[in-house]
């Protein structure tokens, strides 16, 4: 079965810092993934997601990812934080035979001004 | 991408009681799910709902409790029944456009149990 984990609750950057948010999965085969951001009552946003080709992939909100196959890792990252990238980061994997989308926990960015 | 349409998007319900949740698509779409989301959790999938069949649950998750219809091709509903405070939660519909990787979500329906 697929899943996914993100190992840290929270991570704390302050603006302007580099943001790296971490993701690991496990699925039976090629992995579809997906990084999703949730403000307070809101809904998801998509953010970006790796299918094939090129493993460096990038987003929206100049967000960007990488697909590390041997590691089998798509951290999420970000050059320079901004405070209004402050928000609930999930991470999701979906097997290339299902169409079920499995979540991490999801990781709590905060950016300091 | 489709955009959805999900309401209500917040409710007060009292134990006992049932409150349907209705998703609107603005694209035909062969696939949709709906999701739980607990407080401070994750996002869990309760069941995925194609059109003209019985919806598919997950484990921990009964029809009983959580019936679903698809009527058609852009409209779904969610029903949460004998509601207790442990139901609590969002809940989101989500769709997969055909031919495309992509999952858009609902804005959610948040759900208290009094």
């Amino acid at each position: 079965a697929q899943s996914v984990a993100q190992p840290e609750d929270q991570v704390n950057v302050a603006e302007g810092n580099p943001l790296t948010v971490k993701c690991t999965y496990s699925v039976s085969g090629n992995p579809y993934l997906f990084w999703y951001v949730q403000y307070p009552n809101r809904g998801l946003q998509f953010l970006l997601k790796y299918i094939t080709g090129d493993n460096l992939v990038k987003g929206s909100y100049g967000f960007e990812a990488e697909f590390n196959k041997s590691q089998t890792s798509f951290h999420l990252k970000k050059p320079s934080a901004l405070v209004s990238d402050s928000a609930l980061y999930f991470c999701a994997v979906r097997d290339r035979g299902f169409q079920k989308l499995v979540f991490g926990t999801g990781t709590r960015l905060l950016v300091s001004p | 991408s489709a955009v959805i349409s999900q309401k209500p998007s917040r409710d007060i319900c009292q134990r006992g009681t049932s409150l349907t949740i209705q998703c609107q698509v603005d694209s035909q779409v062969t696939m949709m799910f709906w999701y739980r989301q607990q407080p401070g959790q994750s996002l869990t999938l309760i069941a995925t709902a194609n059109q003209g069949s019985e919806a598919t649950y997950e484990s921990g998750f009964v029809i009983d409790k959580f019936p679903i219809s698809r009527p058609n091709l852009t409209f779904s509903t969610l029903t949460v029944s004998n509601m207790s405070p442990e139901d609590s939660s969002i809940y989101l519909c989500s769709v997969a456009l055909d031919g495309d990787y992509g999952y858009t979500f609902g804005s959610g329906t948040r759900l208290t149990v009094v």
